[in-house]
């Protein structure tokens, strides 16, 4: 059983919908991070939350859009999606930023945008 | 140019055999190098983590690391059809140690 879960698991969504992607982590971490995974791509960062205050933002669309109320929990807001959305989104924590931080995964939400 | 490079193979090697993942990386800087396991369908898990040049040991996997050459390498001994997966290498760079870099991974498949 993994320290970071994620709900949902599975998400499908049309292009004007509005959903959110939800990961809590029972390590007591304190950095967060919201990764993409495409089919045969390399995991791309999205978004980092140290001590619940964002850190990076790797030039995300705005239609992606993360919050983070404390340092458990990281939230995911997803608008007007494109297709190309479509990806598993995986949540991860570390103990802190910084080189030799180990990154720990949670099982990912499979987005299906249509 | 890819910041961490890896043969995306599909990688085939028989039950008992010596499996061989090789990564490259871009970021002569980098301190900190990872190797994560993937199942299909699951989320990457980590197999092991060196920082120093030279060979790393647990179990049945050892991790080898060559700054000069900016490579590191995964060998798993005695392979086992459960290790058939997606193995990741993750780098992290100096200059934004924010920023884990992955490769696109090598699928391996262990044949009974």
């Amino acid at each position: 059983e993994t320290g970071v879960t994620q709900t949902p698991r599975h998400l499908v969504m049309g292009m004007t919908n509005k959903k959110s992607l939800k990961c809590e982590q029972h390590l007591g971490h304190n950095a967060m991070y919201w990764y993409k995974q495409s089919a045969k791509k390399p995991l791309e960062l999205m978004f980092v939350y140290n001590f619940k205050e964002q850190t990076e933002n790797n030039s995300v669309p705005s239609r992606f859009s993360p919050e983070c109320p404390n340092s458990s929990h990281l939230f995911l807001h997803l608008h007007t999606l494109q297709p190309e959305d479509s990806a598993l989104y995986l949540c991860a924590s570390s103990q802190d930023l910084g080189s030799g931080n180990t990154i720990y995964f949670g099982e990912g939400s499979w987005l299906t945008v249509v | 140019q890819k910041e961490v490079e890896q043969n995306s193979g599909p990688l085939s090697v028989p039950e008992g055999a010596i499996a061989s993942l090789n990564c490259t990386y871009s970021d002569r800087g980098s301190q900190s190098f990872f190797w994560y396991r993937q199942y299909s369908g699951k989320s990457p898990e980590l197999i092991m983590s060196i920082y120093s040049n030279g060979d790393k040991e647990d179990g049945r996997f050892t991790a080898q690391l060559n700054k000069a050459s900016q490579y590191v390498s995964l060998l798993i001994r005695d392979s086992q059809p459960s290790d058939s997966a997606t193995y990741l290498c993750a780098v992290n760079p100096l200059e934004n140690n924010n920023d884990m870099r992955f490769g696109a991974g090598t699928r391996l498949t262990v044949k009974p």
